[in-house]
């Protein structure tokens, strides 16, 4: 059964640096998205993303994000510069045909900021 | 906002019992799903109930939502350990080409063997 992939499982950073999570959705979706969960917290959206543009984002989703699909298959979340608060679990989902239809949910990076 | 809030928080049932979990919301959804997760992995879709449905029922799963009340509920019949996981409402908006979804905080379900 096709599912979404994500690299990578924890990455471990400092303060200030830049991280790249990685995605690969579902081959035939056409709506990615980008959620957070800290730990003990509810999962949080972050953005959505269809034909190669951001739909929508969070007030979460500063000027220290970007999304992009460099190709065909990856889309990626960068932090540009890591603060703390960063630290959380980031979820990469896809959606074949958008509202009103299933997300699909990758495992998750864990991303550690000290 | 829309929010999904469920209750109870926490849920422990022995193996073999019904488990209900509710949710409610505050603005009009196109849609109420629900997903799982288990320890400090990612999340399960389990199912997609829209606005104009009442009822859903998938293998062991029965879900309904009433959008007069702005209230949904999950209902895992004859429960088995391996349910034993975090239960999450999450709710999809009505407009936009891309609805992200809102999710409660979740339900802690234990189900003894």
């Amino acid at each position: 059964e096709p599912e979404v992939t994500q690299t990578p499982s924890h990455q471990v950073t400092q303060m200030g640096q830049e991280v790249i999570l990685r995605c690969v959705p579902i081959s035939n979706h056409l709506y990615f998205y980008w959620y957070r969960q800290i730990l003990g917290q509810k999962v949080e959206f972050l953005v959505s993303f269809y034909n190669n543009e951001i739909s929508e984002k969070s007030e979460i989703f500063d000027d220290q994000f970007s999304v992009e699909r460099p190709d065909g298959s990856n889309f990626t979340l960068k932090i540009r510069s890591t603060k703390l608060e960063d630290s959380a679990m980031y979820f990469c989902a896809s959606s074949a045909q958008g509202a009103g239809y299933e997300q699909y949910f990758g495992p998750g990076t864990r991303l550690t900021v000290t | 906002s829309q929010q999904g809030e469920e209750d109870p928080q926490a849920l422990s049932i022995q193996e073999g019992e019904n488990a209900t979990m509710n949710c409610s919301y505050k603005t009009s959804i196109n849609n109420l799903q629900w997903y799982r997760q288990n320890s400090g992995r990612g999340l399960v879709h389990l199912i997609l109930i829209r606005s104009n449905e009442r009822e859903k029922h998938s293998g062991r799963l029965r879900v309904t939502l009433d959008t007069s009340k702005k209230s949904g509920s999950l209902l895992i019949t004859a429960s088995r350990a391996a349910d034993t996981a975090s239960y999450f409402c999450a709710t999809g908006g009505i407009t936009g080409a891309n609805s992200k979804l809102t999710f409660g905080k979740g339900i802690t379900l234990s189900v003894r063997p």
